[in-house]
């Protein structure tokens, strides 16, 4: 069955460029998550959507960070004049409902030259 | 959010033999308390999970023990493999929320 995906799975980009990141969840999942991963850190978390509810953006890392979620699906992760400390792998996890398993999709790899 | 702290960053263990990687939390609100896997290039995949109303999980090789008055839970693989090399992450969550997670546990099972 389809999984979590997220496009695309690498990005290469110059500093001060602005970037979109795509996720599109398990169907019939109304709960989206994004999380940053550093090398050799933990998953942070970023932001979660909760079918047409506001977002909780409490995670978001600066305001050069923005998220949006289409008709409680498809969700893309914004990031505006990139820096290089935003450089991480980027995973989008979703789950049935907000206290359910989440499934986390591969990544998108964002590297800032 | 409060921090998961995860121990030790990095463990080899020989085939057959037992993994122990332990979490503390300082959030008494976390209720939910799950295990992650994830290989090179992947993203994480759930392995086991536990609620604090019990001290103990297990599901195949795998179990968890969860003291809720240290506020400390362990992840135990028992009859490691090679197949279990990867990198292991404990979480938390308290409610409707994004995890909590530690910063991994690089694992290597000898043959």
């Amino acid at each position: 069955g389809a999984g979590v995906s997220q496009s695309p799975s690498n990005k290469v980009t110059e500093k001060g460029k602005d970037v979109e990141l795509r996720c599109d969840p398990i169907s019939g999942h109304t709960a989206l998550y994004w999380y940053r991963q550093s090398l050799g850190q933990g998953l942070e978390f970023l932001i979660y959507f909760q079918g047409n509810s506001a977002p909780d953006k409490s995670g978001l890392p600066s305001d050069r960070f923005s998220a949006e979620r289409t008709g409680g699906s498809v969700s893309t992760l914004t990031i505006q004049r990139t820096q290089q400390e935003d450089s991480a792998v980027y995973l989008c996890a979703s789950s049935l409902g907000s206290f359910n398993e989440q499934f986390f999709g591969p990544g998108t790899r964002l590297t800032v030259l | 959010q409060q921090q998961v702290k995860q121990s030790p960053q990095s463990l080899i263990v020989q085939k057959g033999g037992i993994s122990i990687i332990n979490c503390a939390y300082e959030n008494t609100a976390f209720d939910y308390f799950p295990w992650y896997q994830q290989f090179p290039g992947k993203g994480p995949a759930l392995l086991i999970a536990i609620r604090p109303d019990v001290s103990e999980k297990k599901e195949g090789r795998f179990t968890i023990s969860f003291n809720k008055s240290a506020k400390q839970f362990s992840l135990h693989i028992m009859d490691s493999q090679p197949g279990d090399s990867a990198t292991y992450f404990c979480a938390a969550r308290g409610g409707a929320d994004g995890l909590t997670f530690g910063k991994g546990t690089h694992l290597i099972i000898q043959p």
